[in-house]
């Protein structure tokens, strides 16, 4: 079953403070693997977009990590501030059906001043 | 502006009763989604458009939902006789397909919270 499992299930950290997100799936086959940011009450907005060949992929302050081998990927946000409070969702889609999203349930980030 | 519009943002219904959401998608995407997200979860596939044809239909959509795009741009997602397990935020999504996985990249509406009471 496509499944993609996200932790640590909830984070809280100090304005200012790196964190690391954490996505493993189980999609096949792998088609890409997008992170997006959610705010509460908000459409999901996409972060980064990674395919097969991609092991990298930053955008501002946010930094995506792939290994296709492992079937891991990590989100790392730097000098976090305090708008970066929000869900984050790693979504993952299969090449047999790449209209379809397979979501994580989320990290839900709070950072405090 | 020119993002995916969805209305209303809100509705609170008693059970039994009936509601319509509307989307609005991005104006030259094709393809269009349904998603529901409950609390502390990340969304479910619903139903997809690629122009006016309902291409997919998740198991999640009983017979009480009804999505229609009929002329290809706006499309309305209907839920008849709610009940209490609809209560969710419906989202949608659209995107243009063409032939690269990155460009299919869907853009998401606020979507509609449905509180049904």
């Amino acid at each position: 079953k496509n499944q993609v499992e996200q932790s640590p299930q909830s984070l809280i950290i100090l304005e200012g403070k790196n964190c690391t997100l954490q996505c493993n799936y189980t999609v096949s086959p792998f088609s890409n693997l997008r992170w997006y940011k959610q705010d509460t009450g908000r459409g999901p907005v996409s972060l980064t977009i990674m395919t097969f060949s991609e092991n990298t992929k930053s955008n501002g302050r946010y930094t995506a990590t792939l290994d296709a081998d492992t079937k891991q990927s990590s989100l790392h946000i730097t000098a976090s501030q305090l708008s970066d409070s929000a869900s984050y969702i790693c979504v993952v889609s299969a090449r047999d059906s790449s209209y379809k999203l397979i979501f994580g349930s989320g990290t839900r980030l709070l950072v405090r001043p | 502006d020119t993002g995916v519009s969805q209305d209303p943002r809100h509705k609170i219904t008693k059970r039994g009763q009936n509601v319509t959401f509307r989307c609005d998608p991005i104006s030259e995407h094709n393809r269009l989604y349904w998603y529901r997200q409950t609390l502390g979860q990340g969304p479910e596939f619903l139903t997809y458009f690629q122009n006016e044809a309902q291409l997919e239909k998740s198991r999640l959509l009983s017979d009480r939902f009804s999505a229609e795009r009929p002329k290809g741009s706006f499309s309305t997602l209907e839920i008849q006789r709610t009940e209490q397990g609809d209560s969710a935020m419906y989202l949608c999504a659209s995107s243009s397909a063409s032939g690269t996985n990155t460009d299919n990249e869907q853009f998401f509406g606020p979507g509609t919270r449905l509180t049904v009471l």
